[in-house]
């Protein structure tokens, strides 16, 4: 069963405490992307890879960090710099290098802080 | 400037009407654009993409792109309670996407 998931559904986070969302695809895709929906906002993206042990910063990176040791693996950690961490969080992967390939989602991380 | 633009609405519509749903984009450099359904608490997922100036049609739904205006829309044809949702717009460059805010749609029975 080809797709992308994310873990977990749900995660609360306390204040000074640092969190990693979990993302894993197995589409054999290359780029992977981490985005950010505040309610009633659009995707704002935080990081993006396009290849393994590459990535960089997308418009809101402040305050998360990431990883890409796999191909299949593109973690997100929430640090404690992050001081509105409230959100949904959306991980995606994307086909490299053809225009007409979209990105699929996952099913999404809702962060709620205590 | 916003990357991509859209009217974050509601846009109310009968059932079996037809629904317009607009986006302009600010780079001309823009290669492909797509379009995402997100029901509330849920990711999004493709409707149609299009790449090339003209109509794509695909059942109820076509897009329409007009590069020289940067201007991307989305028609849906007959539509139905289970199309009440909010629709992104986004903008592919060099595998990098633009989201618009998405417009919200309320379809009523």
């Amino acid at each position: 069963d080809g797709g992308i998931t994310q873990s977990p559904k749900y995660l609360f986070r306390k204040e000074g405490q640092n969190v990693t969302l979990s993302c894993e695809q197995n589409l054999n895709h290359d780029a992977m992307y981490w985005y950010r929906q505040d309610p009633g906002q659009g995707l704002r993206l935080i990081y993006y890879s396009q290849i393994v042990n590459d990535f960089q910063k997308g418009d809101i990176a402040e305050g998360y960090s990431v990883s890409r040791e796999k191909k299949e693996s593109f973690p997100l950690t929430v640090t404690s710099a992050q001081k509105n961490p409230t959100a949904f969080y959306l991980c995606a992967s994307s086909p490299r290098g053809r225009e007409e390939e979209t990105q699929y989602f996952g099913p999404g991380t809702r962060l709620l802080v205590l | 400037q916003k990357e991509v633009e859209q009217n974050s609405g509601p846009l109310s519509v009968p059932e079996g009407a037809i629904a317009s749903l607009n986006c302009t984009y600010s780079d001309r450099g823009s290669q492909s654009f797509f379009w995402y359904r997100q029901y509330s608490g849920k990711s999004p997922e493709l409707i149609m993409f299009i790449y090339s100036n003209g109509d794509k049609e695909d059942g109820r739904f076509t897009a329409q792109l007009n590069k020289a205006s940067q201007y991307v829309s989305l028609l849906i044809r007959d539509s139905q309670p289970s199309d009440s949702a909010t629709y992104l717009c986004a903008v592919k460059n060099f595998n990098k996407f633009y989201f618009g805010s998405g417009t919200k749609l309320n379809v009523k029975p």
